[in-house]
């Protein structure tokens, strides 16, 4: 059964701290690998895609990888306004399938 | 700002009854997708129009259904309620099927 599973669930910070978060996903026919941010009570927000193994995007302080089995979203030096919910999706033939997110809290 | 408008923004209904959301996509984006979200987990895939045909769909019942039309609007539809509906309903356009989407701010429907 394809599915895609993010760790941790949660992750807090010091402002400063480098960390990774982790897309595990198992699918057949991968099309396309995406992370979004999601900040409280809007839409997810796109962030990357990514579309073969050892693939990479950077945008600021975030960096995105591709194997062939999971997807790594780094995160360096964050700041206060980086604490979202950082959610991975996969794209097959017929569907689109997302993981349900990691909460980063970044304190001061 | 991503282009994307959905209305309305929030909505109570009562069990049983049918709803009707819209999106707005923005413009020359061919696919429109429907996402479910509860409190705390990630959006669940409703299904995806291209070209204003299903595309794909997740494991939604045929209660669900939708529509999408050339001047890129679409609509969710949803008949007999249920309460387990009550969720954030979000749309998401993109250019093309497997290409990164954008959301709209979404509909938080109430079912009492």
């Amino acid at each position: 059964e394809d599915q895609v599973t993010q760790s941790p669930e949660a992750l807090r910070l010091q402002e400063g701290e480098s960390s990774s978060l982790n897309c595990s996903y198992t699918v057949s026919g991968l099309r396309g690998l995406f992370w979004y941010r999601q900040d409280p009570g809007k839409g997810p927000e796109f962030l990357f895609t990514l579309y073969s193994a050892g693939e990479e995007k950077e945008k600021e302080r975030l960096k995105a990888t591709l194997t062939k089995k999971e997807s790594f979203l780094h995160i360096t030096a964050p700041k206060p306004e980086d604490s979202a919910t950082y959610l991975c999706a996969y794209s097959s033939a017929s569907k689109i399938i997302f993981g349900s997110g990691t909460r980063l809290s970044i304190r001061p | 700002e991503t282009g994307v408008t959905q209305s309305p923004t929030h909505l109570i209904k009562t069990r049983g009854q049918q709803v009707t959301l819209r999106c707005s996509s923005q413009s020359g984006h061919n696919t429109v997708s429907w996402y479910q979200q509860a409190l705390g987990q990630g959006p669940q895939f409703i299904f995806q129009y291209y070209r204003e045909e299903e595309n794909g769909r997740g494991n939604f019942p045929p209660r669900f259904s939708g529509l999408q039309f050339p001047n890129y609007s679409s609509e969710l539809n949803v008949n007999a309620l249920e309460l387990d509906d009550s969720a954030l309903y979000l749309c998401a356009s993109s250019p093309d099927p497997n290409t990164e989407a954008f959301f709209g701010q979404g509909t938080r429907l109430t079912v009492v």
